[in-house]
């Protein structure tokens, strides 16, 4: 049974920044093909994806938002953590994590999501 | 890249049968068979309901069917219940460097 979890601050300030973990179990990002990807939602709007990485430490990030992220794996801990610099009130959303089955996707599972507020 | 565009809002009444599509570009929606769909009730996580334009994981009822057309791909929910009201998103492979494109979203209500 593949299950993901979200941590991190709920709160951060503006210019600060975040940090957050992605912690799972039912496999493992040392499997071929398997993918780990962040994606958010902030109030009352859209799904945004954020960031992917694979298995043999591919990355992808989204073009907008790419000089402030950063997406790391440590496989001994089935962990993934985003980090985004310079955080924005705009960037005030839920952020999920998901297991991406392969190259190709789908995002066949997520986590419950956890909800950042960026406030001074 | 530019995410995938969806109607913001359908309607039906129980017992009906909408459609919602998802429009892409011959990059994304057009180019692959790597459409998917996703239920989003309010406050939980996202639901996989369909993948590759028209298989359904296991537990998906029936009532839920994917399509493609060029560079459209459609959702069909057959049989309205009132548990479907949710918001909907479609998503694609894309050739671009980021891999997946999200839709803008539909709010699926039952009258």
């Amino acid at each position: 049974q593949i299950t993901l979890k979200e941590s991190g601050p709920t709160l951060v300030k503006p210019t600060q920044t975040l940090t957050l973990t992605c912690t799972f179990s039912g496999f493992s990002l040392n499997t071929g093909g398997v993918g780990v990807g962040w994606i958010r939602q902030p109030p009352g709007k859209a799904l945004e994806w954020l960031a992917l990485i694979y298995w043999n430490d591919d990355k992808r990030y989204s073009p907008s938002l790419k000089s402030r992220l950063t997406i790391t794996k440590d496989t001994s801990k089935n962990q993934v953590v985003l980090t985004m610099t310079n955080m924005d009130p705009v960037d005030t959303a839920t952020y999920y994590c998901a297991h991406r089955l392969n190259w190709y996707g789908p995002f066949d599972y997520w986590g419950q999501g956890t909800l950042v507020t960026v406030s001074s | 890249q530019s995410a995938l565009t969806q109607p913001a809002s359908v309607s039906g009444s129980p017992g009906q049968s909408i459609t919602m599509s998802c429009t892409g570009s011959t990059s994304d929606v057009g180019g692959y068979n790597y459409v998917s769909w996703f239920q989003h009730h309010p406050g939980k996580a996202p639901k996989l309901m369909i993948y590759e334009v028209r298989n359904r994981p296991s537990g998906v009822p029936d009532r839920f069917s994917g399509s493609k057309s060029g560079n459209t791909a459609s959702l069909t929910i057959s049989g309205l219940q009132a548990e479907d009201e949710a918001d909907y998103y479609c998503s694609s492979y894309t050739s671009s460097s980021t891999l997946e494109v999200f839709g803008t979203g539909t709010k699926l209500t039952v009258l």
